[in-house]
């Protein structure tokens, strides 16, 4: 049975980073992509990229390019987000999620972790 | 960016009514289409992918159609438990993308 547990709430001030962890279990954690989505409260679904635990590959949303950064750790089967300069707009549930076995085609991903709330507020 | 619009933004529905949302696509996106249900403060579930695969446990009444640029997403009979915000995203382009949502409504 797969299970994707997030790490808990964070309150984090304009500026600071905030690193958010997925731990995987249940399946191969390097057989598919994690993504990570975002959403702002009362917002919609916001991609912000995925990285490839079997390669290191990663792919960041042009919005996020310069601030974030995904990574891996194979021998904990846990995927990582960390996002920099954070602003009171990065107010947000963050996700990551699992699933998919390739970047692109006719897939989506059915593994979500619960979410995690990240509040920046001075 | 592959930019998804997503029509109508809500709507009011009655127990037993039929549904159609309506996703468009900035550019062909084949049939690399999926479509997610989200409840307020739950994760989205994946209910379609590939544009009209039903995902395992997801109730028949969902169906999802479209090819290129335009899709749907249909209800056959709205269920009391299908209130919520759907929500399609392509998986064309290595930078994927999310519609903004449709909000479903108790009429």
């Amino acid at each position: 049975q797969v299970q994707v547990v997030q790490s808990g709430a964070e309150v984090k001030k304009p500026g600071a980073s905030v690193k958010v962890s997925c731990k995987a279990s249940g399946y191969t954690f390097t057989g598919y992509y994690v993504h990570w989505v975002r959403q702002a409260p009362g917002q919609g679904l916001e991609w912000m990229g995925w990285i490839n635990p079997n390669t290191g590959g990663t792919n960041y949303a042009l919005k996020f390019l310069a601030r974030v950064t995904m990574t891996w750790d194979t021998s904990i089967s846990t995927a990582y987000m960390e996002l920099s300069r954070l602003r009171s707009d990065d107010t947000a549930v963050y996700y990551c999620a699992t699933g998919a076995a390739v970047a692109v085609g006719p897939i989506g991903v059915d593994n979500w972790g619960q979410g995690t709330l990240v509040t920046v507020s001075s | 960016d592959i930019q998804m619009t997503q029509s109508p933004s809500s709507l009011s529905a009655s127990v037993g009514d039929r549904v159609t949302i309506t996703c468009r696509a900035s550019q062909s996106i084949s049939t690399y289409l999926n479509w997610y249900q989200q409840k307020p403060g739950k994760a989205p579930k994946l209910l379609i992918y590939g544009a009209s695969n039903l995902q395992s446990g997801v109730p028949s009444r969902f169906s999802g159609s479209g090819s290129g640029t335009d899709f749907t997403l249909t209800i056959s009979s709205l269920q009391p438990e299908d209130f919520a915000t759907y929500y399609c995203q392509q998986s064309y382009s290595t930078l994927w993308t999310f519609g903004q949502g449709t909000k479903v409504e108790i009429k």
